[in-house]
């Protein structure tokens, strides 16, 4: 692979389930983040890790968990689904966090809670 | 607060010339990028600008005005394959991505 992928592509889930999206990068890039897209509205920071090891909180961070346990993986987990985190989520990575660089996104998740 | 501004939606004629227009407010400047998302897709990244002036690569060229908080995209010779969104992103003092909602841009031939 090349780039990123996120898994599952789409999902329904019912609320008040737990769901874990998935998100790997094999372009070595310490920077990862976690982006919702809605109608409308521009992307929303959730969380970001600037290196493995290190999380932080983004602009929408509640009901939302992350963790970085190596380069590569960034998982993004919803505790308990609600119907408001239907939305589309792209993971992006770059280079340096602490930096101008460019963010490469994932495919996306398209996540619908009912 | 930080505050991104671009028109919602344009319309443009195949083989013309168009520009979006990106004003901005953000809590330290650390450079403009611009992407573009096709309808069910990611966004990919077009243009990155940190100083005044034009920034040309092919069909596309990007201009930042730091001092009025102004960006602009110019897209040329418009192909059919150009309907996308735009997306304007300023990135703050922390070097964080501030998004606008983006310009949905409609080429009819």
């Amino acid at each position: 692979i090349a780039g990123i992928t996120q898994a599952p592509t789409s999902q329904i889930l019912a609320a008040g389930r737990r769901m874990t999206l998935r998100c790997t990068q094999d372009m070595r890039h310490n920077a990862m983040y976690w982006y919702r897209q809605d109608l409308g509205l521009g992307l929303r920071l959730i969380h970001y890790s600037n290196t493995a090891g290190t999380t932080g909180k983004g602009e929408v961070p509640d009901g939302y968990s992350v963790s970085r346990a190596n380069t590569d993986d960034f998982p993004l987990t919803l505790a308990s689904a609600v119907p408001s985190q239907t939305s589309v989520y792209f993971c992006a990575s770059s280079k340096q966090g602490a930096g101008a660089d460019t963010q490469y996104f994932g495919p996306g998740t398209r996540l619908t809670v009912l | 607060g930080q505050n991104i501004d671009q028109p919602t939606e344009m319309t443009a004629t195949e083989g013309a010339i168009v520009q979006i227009n990106c004003t901005y407010q953000t809590s330290g400047f650390n450079g403009l990028f611009w992407y573009q998302q096709h309808a069910g897709e990611a966004p990919t990244f077009l243009s990155y600008n940190v100083l005044d002036g034009l920034e040309e690569k092919g069909r596309f060229s990007s201009f930042l005005s730091r001092s009025k908080g102004y960006s602009y995209l110019l897209l040329k010779e418009l192909q059919m394959k150009d309907s996308a969104s735009y997306l304007c992103a300023p990135m703050d003092s922390n070097y964080q991505l501030i998004w606008g909602a983006g310009t949905k841009l409609i080429i009819k031939p």
